[in-house]
This record gives structure tokens, C-alpha cells and sequence, in this order.
């Protein structure tokens, strides 16, 4: 069966602080991996990556893919309070898009 | 461009009652998605639509939950009888595209208390 498995499920770090959240997965004819940010509303959008090795970046945030050991993992630099939120990865195999359980992160003043 | 808009934002039933969620989808998305997100777990897809039909609903309870687009364009789901275990944020989402490989636009979510 498909699995994605994020870690940690939760976190908590202090403004300015760097934090890795990592993303593992088993699904069949892998397509994609999305990131997804939800703080109290709707999920939004942060990343699709389709390619290994390839970085994604936005700003404070990166993303990397590794095909290979069927990974990915999301950094934040410079963490703010308004990062904090759940994170969300989603594996898309065979059409099917299955989400992890997300971590939750709180960053303190 | 305005987002996908969902309705009720909450809802509290007692179990064994109804509830129906209505979702409004970007305008021009071909593909509709319920998911059914339970406290502390990741979204579970409820059943995806491509414009008036359905692509996939073999993860919806379908002694419970019914689904429906008739336009094409705008859903609604409806839970009856209400169990306990359904309390859940139900997010809708939208994409353009046909396929499940892209970026989805979700709503805001309604939460459902069952008790």
C-alpha cells in the first residue's frame, strides 16, 4: 500500500532558527511530491518537485527531492512566527495524490 | 481571482442527523476534490470530479455519504446518518487540470463536530 511518512510530527523552534522537515514515501509509478503550508485555513500551495536533485526555492524556503532513497525534505531559514503552521507533503503515484500526517511547527518570538 | 468557497465554515450535528457542505470551485477548474481531514491527519481524498462526472469515490463511505456536481460546476456532499467518527474538517479543492499531478487550490475547510 502507498505510504507517506513525514517527520517530525511536530517541532518547535525559536525566530531565526533553520528547521529541515522531511518527507519519505512508498508509492507506485511515483509522479510528483507537493508541499503544502496550512495554518488555520485553507492549504496553500509551496512546491511541486518531479525531478531529483533539483532544488526548488522561495525565499526563506528550499525543497529538494531524492528519488533514489524516495525523499524529500523542506528547509526554512531565518524561521519567523508566521511560519508557524502545519506542512503538509503529498506523493502523487498511479494518479493518486496521498498526503502525509504533516508536521506541525511553532516557531517563538 | 477569487478562491474556492466553502459553506458552512462550521457545523455541529448530533449523531445519526444530516449535514450537507457546499463547495464553489475556481471558475474554469475542470476537477473538484473532497477530502476528509481527521484531527491530526493528513487530508484522505473523499471522491474527485471531473467537471460533472465522477473520476474516483472508491474511498467514499457510500452507505453514508453522497456527492454530487450536477453543472459541472459547483458541489455539494451530504453525510446521513452522522457517526461519531465523522467529525472532520471537509476540505473541497480545485484544479484545472484533469489529471491529480498538479497544484490544488483548496477552500478553507467546513468543520464538522459530530456529538
Amino acid at each position: 500500500e502507498d505510504k507517506v511518512v513525514q517527520s517530525p510530527l511536530s517541532l518547535v523552534v525559536h525566530e531565526g532558527d533553520t528547521v529541515t522537515l522531511n518527507c519519505s514515501y512508498e508509492v507506485t509509478n511515483f509522479r510528483s511530491l507537493l508541499w503544502y503550508k496550512q495554518e488555520k485555513k485553507a492549504p496553500t500551495f509551496l512546491f511541486m518537485l518531479t525531478s531529483s536533485g533539483i532544488e526548488k526555492k522561495s525565499g526563506r524556503l528550499s525543497s529538494i527531492l531524492d528519488k533514489k532513497e524516495l525523499f524529500s525534505i523542506l528547509n526554512i531559514t531565518a524561521t519567523q512566527t508566521g511560519d508557524s503552521a502545519i506542512y503538509l507533503c503529498a506523493v502523487v503515484g498511479n494518479n493518486d495524490m496521498r498526503f502525509g500526517a504533516g508536521t506541525r511547527l511553532t516557531v517563538k518570538p | 481571482e477569487a478562491g474556492v468557497a466553502q459553506s458552512p465554515r462550521y457545523k455541529i450535528i448530533e449523531k445519526r442527523q444530516s449535514v450537507a457542505f457546499w463547495c464553489n470551485p475556481i471558475s474554469g477548474h475542470a476537477t473538484l476534490y473532497w477530502y476528509q481531514q481527521i484531527l491530526g491527519q493528513g487530508p484522505k481524498l473523499l471522491i474527485q470530479f471531473q467537471n460533472n462526472g465522477v473520476v474516483d469515490d472508491s474511498q467514499l463511505p457510500k452507505d453514508r455519504f453522497s456527492a454530487e456536481r450536477l453543472k459541472g460546476v459547483d458541489s455539494t456532499l451530504k453525510i446521513q446518518p452522522a457517526k461519531l467518527e465523522d467529525s472532520a474538517v471537509y476540505l473541497c479543492a480545485s484544479s484545472p487540470r484533469t489529471g491529480r499531478n498538479g497544484e490544488l487550490f483548496f477552500g478553507e475547510g467546513s468543520r464538522l463536530t459530530v456529538l
